[in-house]
């Protein structure tokens, strides 16, 4: 089945580094969406992508939608002990189905 | 609003037996699916619904069967449990209207296949 390649699979970083993380596919997509989930629940929508090239922002967490629509960025700004959590990405095929990425595990130290 | 709920939170069956995970939304959503994720797998579409009588297979609907007679329900039904089937399983619901398809996701189940 089709699946995104989210990299990198998992990071460990200090409290108040910034953090990039991004996702590709072989396939377009009009939609980008970006999640996280956090231990024991189901994901959360952080920011969706519309357009290609778009910029978008939600507090420290910015994402881009790629040029070429084949790829996806997020990135986190002075990251605190509460980003910790598995970050997915997800585009959208067709109007109702969406194929999500393997997902970044990340960790933060205090 | 309670949102997306699921039940149960946890299940344990043998190879074989049958079992059905409930879904249910208060939203007056349009869209509901169910995914189940596995590690290193992220989330995989097993079945999707765009509305009550509706239904489609998603990438991975073997071995599950999903009804929609009314709006707020969704369930997912294993008919004949395998130990492949052990995973985390989440539903989710959007607002099929608009450009902004926000899907809302439930707290999960997580089923265990002996």
């Amino acid at each position: 089945g089709q699946q995104l390649n989210q990299s990198p699979q998992s990071m460990f970083i200090q409290e108040g580094e910034d953090v990039s993380m991004n996702c590709t596919s072989s396939s377009i997509f009009n939609t980008w969406l970006w999640y996280k989930q956090d231990p024991g629940e189901g994901p959360v929508l952080l920011i969706a992508l519309y357009k290609a090239g778009e910029l978008t922002s939600n507090g420290r967490l910015t994402a881009q939608f790629g040029i070429t629509r084949k790829d996806s960025f997020l990135n986190i700004s002075a990251s605190i002990p509460s980003d910790v959590g598995i970050y997915f990405c997800a585009g959208q095929l067709g109007t109702y189905k969406y194929i999500f990425g393997t997902g970044t595990r990340l960790k933060v130290l205090a | 609003n309670a949102g997306v709920t699921q039940t149960p939170k946890f299940q344990v069956l043998k190879t074989g037996q049958s079992m059905t995970l409930q879904c249910a939304q208060d939203m007056n959503h349009e869209y509901m699916s169910w995914y189940r994720q596995d590690p290193g797998m992220g989330l995989r579409l097993i079945h999707y619904s765009v509305g009550a009588g509706i239904t489609d297979q998603g990438e991975v609907p073997n071995g599950y069967n999903v009804s929609r007679s009314t709006t707020e329900d969704f369930p997912l039904r294993l008919l004949s449990a395998a130990p492949s089937q052990t995973s985390v399983y989440f539903c989710a619901s959007s607002d099929s209207g608009g450009l902004s398809k926000t899907q809302y996701f439930g707290p999960g189940t997580r089923l265990l296949v002996l």
